[in-house]
């Protein structure tokens, strides 16, 4: 079942700009999490947000969870052209037989020099 | 370094061939997975496991199987019932521990994250 969503598909800016990048999901969580997929590649971890928790920040990086929206954001302050990437969500899903990672279709964005 | 090896990289296979993608971790972690992408598409997953000797459908099992023999080592089968193979596959594992009560897996607890391979992408000629 596809639970987050990414919102928008692909987005475009200019380096030094910031990018924001949106997920939503359906059912109750525990936590939620950003990875990067360069073309071709794995995915990486970027960061994780637990669902008592309603902002994080790493480096660049500011994520942002509503639980009550079922909704989360991940901020990139000062793009660089080497956050050229995919970006997904995922949640967790706590099946009989442990941790069931979800993803979403995730956003494309371009970072412009 | 301790990380996830899948090979091959690249793989082509006629139509009525079963392959086999390989998964090696040396991060001691419990949890393995398989999901598969499709250009443009996010991640579905095939197959998971949580402990040596157990592992669990997720949501495009068909035309796929795995063992979990070993800790390190989830090898995907791509089988000739697979209709539509052609796509990349990941292959990834978190350090999420099952335990085993009888033939009870209880779900791990805890925040994990996921460590990815690199990938293998699978063509059909």
């Amino acid at each position: 079942s596809q639970q987050g969503e990414e919102d928008p598909q692909a987005l475009s800016i200019q380096e030094g700009e910031n990018a924001t990048m949106n997920c939503s999901y359906k059912t109750s969580i525990n936590n939620l999490q950003w990875y990067r997929q360069n073309s071709g590649r794995g995915l990486v971890h970027l960061i994780l947000i637990r669902s008592n928790e309603r902002e994080k920040h790493s480096g660049r990086l500011r994520v942002t969870l509503d639980t009550s929206k079922k909704s989360s954001s991940l901020l990139i302050t000062a793009s660089r052209a080497a956050d050229t990437a995919s970006y997904f969500c995922a949640t967790d899903e706590i099946g009989n037989y442990g941790q069931n990672f979800v993803f979403g279709p995730g956003t494309r964005l371009s970072v412009l020099p | 370094d301790g990380g996830i090896t899948q090979s091959p990289k690249y793989l082509f296979r006629k139509e009525g061939q079963n392959v086999t993608l390989s998964c090696e971790q040396n991060l001691n972690h419990d949890a393995m997975y398989w999901y598969r992408q499709d250009p443009g598409q996010g991640l579905r997953l095939i197959y998971y496991s949580q402990i040596v000797n157990d592992f669990q459908k997720g949501d495009i099992a068909e035309g796929y199987s795995v063992s979990r023999e070993k800790k390190e080592s989830f090898p995907l089968t791509v089988t000739s019932a697979q209709k539509n193979p052609t796509a990349f596959y990941l292959c990834a594992s978190s350090s999420g521990k099952g335990h085993r009560a009888g033939t009870i897996v209880s779900p791990s607890s805890g925040a994990n994250v996921l460590t990815f391979g690199a990938g293998s992408r699978l063509t059909v000629l």
